[in-house]
C-alpha cells in the first residue's frame, strides 16, 4: 500500500494475556517508529528502528514491552501480560533515511485500538 | 519530564476566528518544529513545519510563528473552519546530531462551531 499500514485496527484482550501489533511501513523507510497516544497524553514515544542500527528503547514503559523489525521492513510490537493501563492507541511512523539537511517527514498509521479488559 | 509544552489543551472558535496554539521547548539542540493534525481514527499527518532560522513560515491558512530566544513557536489557523476541527501536536527534533525522534506536545482538541 501506499501507505503505513497497521493491524489489527481493534484488539479487545483480557488482562494477562499477551498482544502483537504489526507494521508495514511505507516501502523504502528505513526509520520506523512507535508512539503510544493516550486520552490526554499526546504521543508518547516507545521505540525506534533506523536501518540495521540497534533501536532506541528509551521509551519502553517496561520489560513487558518489545518490539523487532525483520528485515528491514515489518515490525511487531509486543505487550505481554497486558494490564489495564496499556489500554491505548499504538501508533507506527515511518520516514526516509535521516539526515542533517531534510526535514524527513514522518508518516503516521491509523493505529491499533488496544483495549485491555 | 516534558520537553515540549503545549497548549491550551482545547480551544473553541467561531467560524471564520482566528486559532492560536502554542509550545515552548527546553532543548535547545531541536532544530526542526513540525506541526501535526489528526483527526478521529486517523494517525497524526504533517502539516506544516519550520526550521528555527526563520520567523515565520506560512501555508495557506496556517502560519508558524517562531521567537528562538524564548524557545517557542505557534500555530495559526486563519479564518478557521469546521473542516479544520482536530487534534493538534507541535514536535521538535534534532536533525543535527542528537535524537532524530521528535518529541510531541500534549495536543490541543480544537472545535471550530459553523
Amino acid at each position: 500500500g501506499a501507505g503505513v499500514s497497521q493491524s489489527p485496527s481493534n484488539k479487545v484482550t483480557e488482562k494477562g494475556k499477551d498482544v502483537e501489533l504489526r507494521c508495514d511501513p511505507i516501502s523504502g523507510h528505513t526509520a520506523l517508529y512507535w508512539y503510544r497516544q493516550s486520552l490526554g497524553q499526546g504521543l508518547e514515544f516507545l521505540i525506534y528502528f533506523q536501518g540495521n542500527s540497534a533501536p532506541d528503547k528509551s521509551g519502553l514503559p517496561s520489560d513487558r514491552f518489545s518490539a523487532e523489525r525483520t528485515g528491514g521492513s515489518v515490525s511487531t510490537l509486543t505487550i505481554q501480560r497486558t494490564q489495564q493501563e496499556d489500554s491505548a492507541v499504538y501508533l507506527c511512523a515511518s520516514s526516509l533515511v535521516q539526515g542533517a539537511t531534510t526535514g524527513n517527514t514522518i508518516y503516521f498509521g491509523e493505529g491499533s485500538w488496544l483495549t485491555v479488559v | 519530564q516534558q520537553q515540549v509544552k503545549q497548549s491550551p489543551q482545547s480551544l473553541i472558535v467561531q467560524k471564520g476566528g482566528i486559532s492560536i496554539i502554542n509550545c515552548a521547548y527546553e532543548n535547545t539542540a531541536f532544530d526542526y518544529f513540525p506541526w501535526y493534525q489528526q483527526f478521529p481514527g486517523k494517525g497524526p499527518a504533517l502539516l506544516i513545519a519550520i526550521r528555527p532560522d526563520v520567523s515565520e513560515k506560512k501555508e495557506g491558512r496556517f502560519t508558524i510563528s517562531f521567537n528562538k530566544s524564548a524557545k517557542q513557536f505557534s500555530l495559526h489557523i486563519m479564518d478557521s473552519q469546521p473542516g479544520d476541527s482536530a487534534t493538534y501536536f507541535c514536535a521538535a527534533r534534532a536533525l543535527s546530531g542528537g535524537s532524530y525522534i521528535p518529541t510531541f506536545g500534549r495536543g490541543t482538541s480544537l472545535i471550530v462551531h459553523p
